[in-house]
């Protein structure tokens, strides 16, 4: 595609609710990223793939999190037994090569949980 | 560990003026990116401009030009004749060169940017 996309762009989960969230990243981008960015704040860094293996995942804030890219292209990022404060809109951004390339980012999936 | 800090959280301007976004940074790397990303109501970001460490000349795009000041560790953005699509948030970005590894953005936690008509 022309630009990374993610799905579903909304999505509310009752608290204690999994959810998955979606990255297509653009065809050939070898580096994938996930970030979150709750209300007024800057993005954070959750976890890197570089193709299908996920090199740094620091960011990720709990065991409850978990990011797979298998194949090395479509990734997602699933979040067990979602609690109020994973709301947050969750960025992907996928770049050419390893390091250097631009980021290009996706428009993120907006997660409210109640 | 890196920090960014944007310490204006909201800033307007005129159309076709000039307004500067500052952006400090702390780190004891001698080697990194500095970035400046919009993000419009799309929530997509946008690479506005970028600056290499090792580059003692700022780095301009059309009407964004940066500062750089690497001893002061500040890096702000001027935006000069605003247009009333610059209305964003704006952030600054840190990310450390390394070998082959995930080189992760440090993001501050911007400045919200509105141009009025």
């Amino acid at each position: 595609g022309a630009g990374v996309s993610q799905s579903p762009r909304y999505k509310v989960a009752k608290r204690g609710q999994d959810v998955a969230l979606r990255c297509d990243p653009i065809s050939g981008h070898v580096s994938l990223f996930w970030y979150q960015q709750a209300l007024g704040q800057g993005p954070e860094f959750l976890t890197y793939f570089q193709n299908e293996a996920q090199l740094d995942k620091s960011g990720l804030p709990s065991d409850r999190f978990f990011a797979e890219r298998p194949e090395g292209s479509v990734s997602t990022l699933k979040i067990q037994r979602t609690q109020q404060e994973d709301s947050a809109v969750y960025l992907c951004a996928s770049s050419l090569l390893v390091g250097r390339s631009p980021l290009h980012f996706g428009n993120g999936t907006r997660l409210t949980v109640t | 560990a890196q920090t960014v800090t944007q310490s204006q959280p909201e800033m307007s301007v005129q159309e076709a003026e000039t307004v500067t976004l500052s952006c400090t940074y702390d780190t004891s790397e001698n080697n990194y990116y500095l970035f400046w990303y919009k993000q419009p109501p799309s929530r997509q970001m946008i690479l506005v401009i970028r600056q290499e460490a090792y580059k003692q000349q700022n780095a301009t795009e059309n009407r964004f030009s940066v500062n750089f000041q690497k001893a002061a560790k500040s890096f702000s953005l001027k935006i000069s004749d605003s247009q009333l699509g610059d209305t964003a948030m704006y952030f600054c970005a840190f990310m450390k060169l390394s070998q082959g590894g995930s080189e992760k953005l440090v993001f501050g936690k911007g400045t919200k940017l509105t141009v009025n008509p």
